[in-house]
This record gives structure tokens, sequence and C-alpha cells, in this order.
């Protein structure tokens, strides 16, 4: 079956700095990834749909500048939080999907687990 | 807000009991779709319904579909104590590849 990487599993540092979260889809072209933010014992919470070679489209209320999205190949995007603070500690989960054909699941990495001390 | 609800949203049972879970959208849809996640991790894909089935099943899995009530349902069967996990619905967003997560149900089976 298709297979999302996600990578790193797991970061801790310090307020201020930029974090990159990069999603792989390994087994598959991947036209349309999608972000997600998801807080504890809540809901995923879409924050942008990345589509290959173009921008990135955001949710109302994610701020741009603050969360970079660059899909720049069929396989690869990344999510850059930039100047990260403590409110962004979250769970991001990235997923990827095939496009062009309906009714298809997404698939989903296995999340980064991001902490801003 | 366009998510969608589930209900319970906790529900704990016994190892070989039933377990079903509900949930409601608000917009019109191309499909649905059911997902689990076990803690900390990502989605796994158990089934997705097109909104023109009524009724789908997979291994102790079966989920129904009433697109006049804007509902659906996960029934699972003879459940395992591995089969705790949190669960989620998700509808597609008319004419997007977007989906809108339900709010989840965290299922505990105990042994």
């Amino acid at each position: 079956g298709a297979v999302v990487s996600q990578h790193p599993s797991r970061v801790i540092c310090k307020s201020g700095t930029s974090v990159k979260i990069e999603c792989r889809s390994l087994d598959f072209q991947a036209t349309t990834m999608f972000w997600y933010r998801q807080f504890p014992k809540q809901s995923l919470m879409l924050m942008a749909t990345s589509n290959e070679g173009s921008k990135a489209t955001y949710e109302q209320g994610v701020e741009k500048d603050k969360f970079l999205i660059n899909h720049a190949s069929l396989t690869l995007s990344t999510l850059t939080v930039t100047s990260a603070h403590p409110e962004d500690s979250s769970f991001y989960i990235c997923s990827a999907f095939k496009g062009g054909v309906s009714n298809q699941p997404q698939h989903f990495g296995d999340g980064t687990r991001l902490s801003i001390l | 807000s366009q998510q969608g609800e589930e209900d319970p949203q906790a529900l704990s049972i016994q190892e070989g009991e039933n377990a079903t879970m509900n949930c409601s959208y608000k917009t019109s849809i191309n499909n649905l779709q059911w997902y689990r996640q076990n803690s900390g991790r990502g989605l796994v894909h158990l089934i997705l319904i097109r909104s023109n089935e009524r009724e789908k099943h997979s291994g102790r899995l079966r989920v129904t579909l009433d697109t006049s009530k804007k509902s659906s349902s996960l029934l699972i069967t003879a459940s395992r104590a591995a089969d705790t996990a949190s669960y989620f619905c998700a509808t597609d967003a008319a004419g997007t590849y977007k989906y809108i997560f339900g709010t989840g149900t965290r299922l505990k089976v105990l042994a």
C-alpha cells in the first residue's frame, strides 16, 4: 500500500528557532499534500493544501509567513515553522493524496510532535 | 465551522462486545471516510463509502451512510483490546480534495 514518511517524529527546541518538517510519499507521486495540526485529544485541523509546483493554499486563520510550505517535487512537501514559540507546540501531521483520481483515501505520515521551550 | 461531530466522544467496552460510533456532517459530500489513530501516531485509513452507497463492510468493520440525515456510523464487531484507538470520520468538501475531520471517538476496549 501507499506509504508516507514524515520526518522528524519529534522536535524539541528553543523559542525563536525555525523548524522544518518533511513529508515524503515513498511509493507514489503526490500532486497534493495536506498539512494538519492536532492538539491533545482533539481532531485534526487542516492548515494548508500543498500543490506541487504552485503556492500552497492556507486555511483561514493560518499565518502564511509563520508556516511556510514548499512542494518542490511530486514526492516531497516541507512545512517550516518559522521563529517558533511555545504556542506553536503541537502535533503536526501530513497526508499525501494521489490526485486526479476521485474517491481515494489520504495516506498519512506518522506525525511530528513539536515542543517549543 | 464545517467540522463534523462524532458521538460518543469516548466509549469504553469489554473485549468481545460491539462498538458503534456515529458521525454527523454538514455539507453535501462525494464520500465519507473513517480513519483510526493510535495515540501519538498518524491516521490509518479504514473504509471509504461513496455518497451513493448505503453500507459497506471490511472484516469486522461495518459502515453505514445516510445522506438524507447527513450521518454515518462505524460498527466494530467482536472488539479486541488492539482496537483501542481514536476513530475519526472525514468528509470531502464539495468540489475540492480537502477533507474535514470529525471530532473523533476515543475507544477503549478492556481485556
